[in-house]
């Protein structure tokens, strides 16, 4: 059984550009949910995608985009980057017939830096 | 608005003590909670999830409960090892069931 997986590992981009972060939920999972945690804080919720359309959202702002593939792998776009920005983005997902939360499983993360 | 507190926020012990990690929540009407392990830049780990109806649920030396009506959960490490250090994460699900919520976590360091 393949676990989650993200990519890049690293990434570091300057204010105002745009980046694209990829995760491949584990087999078996349909549900994907994208969080960023900055240092010294627990994650926070960026929004859940489930059958390709957005099934909830935090307190983040239209700039934090997403996508969901038939194949269940997601993407998390963010735009006009900030510093603030600057943080791990971990991808969690999940097997569920509703879209409601059950055991979730997250990946390595991406490191972003923003300069 | 499901509100998640972990103490202590950071714990030092001696290899081999036994430990309790203490985590408080808002709203009660969780249908389970996770626990989590967390390694310095790295991602989660699960540890163990606690459904409901269940009181306590185990893995090895690690033991969690869940008590929905004060609002706490714990996890219990028997006999820490240098291996266990960590920030250790506890997270409960949204009102909407949507999102987990979060602790900032208790960081767990044992010395040989």
């Amino acid at each position: 059984e393949t676990g989650v997986t993200q990519s890049p590992t690293h990434l570091i981009k300057t204010r105002g550009q745009q980046v694209t972060l990829r995760c491949s939920s584990q087999s078996g999972h349909n549900t994907v949910s994208w969080y960023q945690q900055a240092l010294g804080q627990g994650p926070q919720f960026i929004f859940q995608y489930y059958r390709e359309e957005e099934n909830g959202r935090g307190n983040f702002p239209p700039r934090f985009s997403g996508l969901q593939f038939p194949n269940y792998s997601s993407e998390l776009n963010v735009n006009a980057l900030e510093l603030d920005d600057s943080a791990l983005y971990l991808c969690a997902s999940s097997k569920s017939g509703t879209g409601g939360i059950n055991e979730q499983f997250f990946g390595p993360g991406t490191r972003l830096t923003v300069l | 608005k499901q509100e998640v507190t972990q103490i202590p926020a950071a714990l030092s012990v001696p290899e081999g003590e036994n430990l309790v990690l203490n985590c408080s929540f808002t709203d009660s009407a969780i249908y389970n909670l996770q626990w989590f392990r967390q390694d310095p830049g790295k991602g989660l780990t699960s540890l163990l999830l606690i459904q409901s109806s269940q009181r306590e649920q185990t893995s090895g030396r690690l033991n969690a409960s869940l008590d929905k009506s004060s609002g706490r959960s714990t996890l219990y490490i028997a006999a820490s090892q240098p291996g266990d250090s960590a920030t250790y994460l506890c997270a409960a699900p949204n009102q909407a069931g949507t999102a987990l919520i979060f602790g900032k976590g208790t960081t767990l360091s044992v010395s040989s």
